[in-house]
């Protein structure tokens, strides 16, 4: 099994809500990531998650917190974000540093 | 520093023709990993292939292949009798044993679209 999960799929905020993305792994996957993706681009790395800690932070905003509550689950809280937030936000996990990330089918997110 | 390069940024084929997409990477580490990932319309990104620096042997796998030489430093993905089905954007990515550890560099994708 190499299913990612991740909800909501869509998301429509406005730019004073709090909200959050989830992402979940049943594969013993000790790494994890978030990544933002922008129409027509790569995938852009947001954090990283090794063994429940956090271990790169890419300089994202401070309007999103990740956390890692166990080492299966992965979220996103999502605070007074922008309209050029809007983006499919995308979880992926893997195994080691270097192991092959997998990911989930993404939460598109509108900032309105 | 590492870095990938998919020249193609678009390509347009009729079904039941073959396909080559490009990848060509750079980087300084010795022990490397490719991948290559499909993002169909829906958005998820598809695992296909992860090949490790030390093995050079190609690999089928279907209507899929792929041929990796070190020499050039390509890693370059065939699809063979295309199908409207094989629509989506192609993503080839590396990551270094060393430089820049627990991230993937991305090449910027190339958009296939297979025209019944």
């Amino acid at each position: 099994d190499t299913e990612v999960t991740q909800t909501p799929k869509h998301l429509v905020m406005g730019m004073t809500n709090k909200k959050s993305l989830k992402c979940e792994q049943h594969m013993g996957h000790r790494a994890m990531y978030w990544y933002k993706q922008k129409a027509k681009k790569p995938p852009e790395l947001m954090f990283v998650y090794s063994y429940e800690k956090l271990s790169i932070n890419e300089s994202v905003p401070s309007r999103f917190s990740p956390e890692c509550p166990n080492s299966s689950l992965l979220n996103l809280h999502l605070h007074a974000l922008q309209p050029e937030d809007s983006a499919l936000y995308l979880c992926a996990s893997s195994q080691g540093r270097v192991g092959t990330q997998y990911f989930g089918p993404g939460t598109r997110l509108l900032v309105l | 520093a590492q870095k990938v390069t998919q020249a193609q940024t678009e390509i347009s084929v009729v079904e039941k023709e073959d396909v080559t997409l490009d990848c060509v990477y750079e980087t300084r580490d010795t022990t490397y990993y490719l991948f290559w990932y499909k993002q169909p319309p829906s958005g998820e990104l598809v695992f296909l292939i992860r090949r490790n620096s030390f093995d050079e042997q190609n690999e089928i796998s279907g209507r899929y292949s792929w041929n990796f030489q070190k020499s050039t430093s390509s890693f370059n993905f065939t699809i063979t009798a295309s199908q409207v089905v094989d629509s989506a954007v192609y993503f080839c990515a590396l990551r270094g044993e060393n430089t820049n550890a627990g991230k993937s560099t991305f090449g910027d994708g190339t958009t296939l679209t297979v025209k019944p």
